[in-house]
């Protein structure tokens, strides 16, 4: 497996607390997706990076910011913790190869299970 | 934006019978890939199909790419418990993101 790791693994919390994932790689990938993952939805991406300090939104951004200050970490931020974000996020890196057409592959972490009672 | 639809969502077999996945896009793809995801795990990388009509082959698995470049199907021959798990498509367009299905779940039966 990639060395990616994800914190916390299982987080219980309440409504309207900010909260904070953290995304972190070993691979010197460019490359950061924050998904979450729900029933009946698949995978979902909510913000991606392509390097550091820059990022763009994903399919289901609102009520989601992130950051990325170096390249190994990828912080995903609820500002006010709803209850329809509890979900598992997962993070996923990739390496664009030139000449590989399209998109790369995908490596994921082992994921964030948030609860928000 | 794009979609990107997959069925059956839901998929019990017998064990040494055969499991398809369907996936179809509203627009051309780039390429497809596939994951697959064990319970209570994460989604880990199969295979990426680029080609207009290409088929690859993986022992038991056979994953097929449309000739338009807009759907792509996941052949099981045999299913195995070991093949238990949720079995994603993912679409990739012109940017460097993947837009998954939502997922097709594979029980097999001993």
């Amino acid at each position: 497996d990639a060395g990616i790791t994800q914190s916390p693994r299982h987080k219980v919390t309440e409504t309207g607390t900010p909260v904070t994932l953290r995304c972190h790689q070993t691979e010197n990938h460019r490359y950061m997706y924050w998904y979450r993952q729900d029933p009946g939805h698949g995978l979902r991406l909510i913000h991606y990076s392509y390097g550091v300090k820059d990022t763009d939104k994903g399919e289901v951004s609102d009520g989601y910011s992130v950051s990325r200050s170096k390249t190994e970490d990828f912080l995903l931020t609820l500002e006010s913790a709803t209850s329809s974000q509890t979900s598992v996020y997962f993070c996923a890196i990739s390496e664009f190869r030139a000449g590989g057409g399209g998109t790369d592959t995908q490596y994921f972490g082992p994921g964030t299970r948030l609860t928000v009672l | 934006g794009q979609q990107v639809m997959q069925i059956p969502q839901y998929q019990h077999v017998q064990e040494g019978e055969d499991f398809t996945t369907y996936c179809n896009s509203s627009t051309t793809l780039s390429n497809i890939q596939w994951y697959k995801q064990r319970p209570g795990g994460h989604p880990v990388f199969l295979i990426q199909l680029v080609k207009s009509g290409e088929v690859k082959k993986q022992k038991r698995l056979t994953f097929q790419f449309g000739e338009a470049k807009k759907n792509s199907s996941l052949h099981i021959t045999a299913t195995q418990t070991t093949d238990v798990g949720t079995y994603f498509c993912a679409g990739g367009g012109s940017a460097r993101q993947l837009t998954f299905g939502s997922g097709t779940q594979l029980t097999v039966l001993p």
